[in-house]
């Protein structure tokens, strides 16, 4: 069992959709970080968590450390939002933990 | 600031031939990382440095070599392509410890025949 573990692996939503992605991890962490990545694109940092919620333009980040679960909505979806949403907790170690993404694509 | 800086963005090698994959941030993070992405998998680690002059090997370190001889640069070295070795590779930093800033260059595409 991976120790990041995301839901769904795959998601198409409509326009204008409420979307949530999840990220389950089973190691102890200082710090979660969601991550974007768009076809043949890079990888960009959009929110970095320790506790509670985050919120930037229609992107929230929330987390529960008790319960080891954190997860990404996109409120008001749109096509430029399609990507991969990358979880990666950092554990206190020197490595970084990767989960598999969710490849969300969103149709006009 | 430019943030983290790779080169080249495509490079297509013959089995057997050597290069370098050239990393360089101006965040003076301490922390740098190099991972390669494979279709339908997630970051493998293949190196990590926590400061200059200190590197270590990640999950798949087979076939790849690195250097850290200042904090700005993290240079990875492929020895003897293998059609293995074709992958997108991205290298990190992150402040961990202070502001914990993960940023990641764009990535650089490698093709081995």
């Amino acid at each position: 069992k991976n120790e990041v573990e995301q839901s769904p692996q795959n998601l198409t939503a409509q326009e204008g959709e409420f979307i949530t992605i999840n990220c389950s991890y089973s190691v102890g962490i200082s710090a979660l970080h969601w991550l974007q990545q768009h076809p043949g694109g890079g990888i960009v940092s959009l929110f970095m968590l320790s506790s509670g919620k985050k919120k930037h333009g229609r992107l929230i980040a929330t987390i529960n450390i008790q319960e080891k679960h954190s997860s990404l909505h996109i409120t008001a979806s749109h096509p430029r939002d399609s990507a991969v949403y990358i979880c990666a907790v950092d554990p206190g170690t020197y490595k970084y933990i990767f989960g598999t993404g969710t490849r969300l694509k969103v149709l006009a | 600031n430019a943030g983290v800086t790779q080169t080249p963005k495509f490079r297509i090698l013959k089995i057997g031939q050597s290069m370098t994959l050239q990393c360089t941030q101006d965040m003076n993070h301490n922390y740098m990382y190099w991972y390669r992405q494979d279709p339908g998998m997630g970051l493998k680690l293949i190196y990590y440095s926590v400061g200059a002059g200190i590197t270590d090997k990640g999950e798949v370190p087979n076939g790849y070599n690195v250097s850290r001889s200042t904090t700005e640069d993290f240079p990875l070295r492929l020895e003897l392509a293998a059609p293995s070795q074709t992958s997108v590779y991205f290298c990190a930093s992150s402040d961990r410890g202070g502001a914990n800033v993960l940023t990641f260059g764009a990535g650089s595409r490698l093709t081995v025949l």
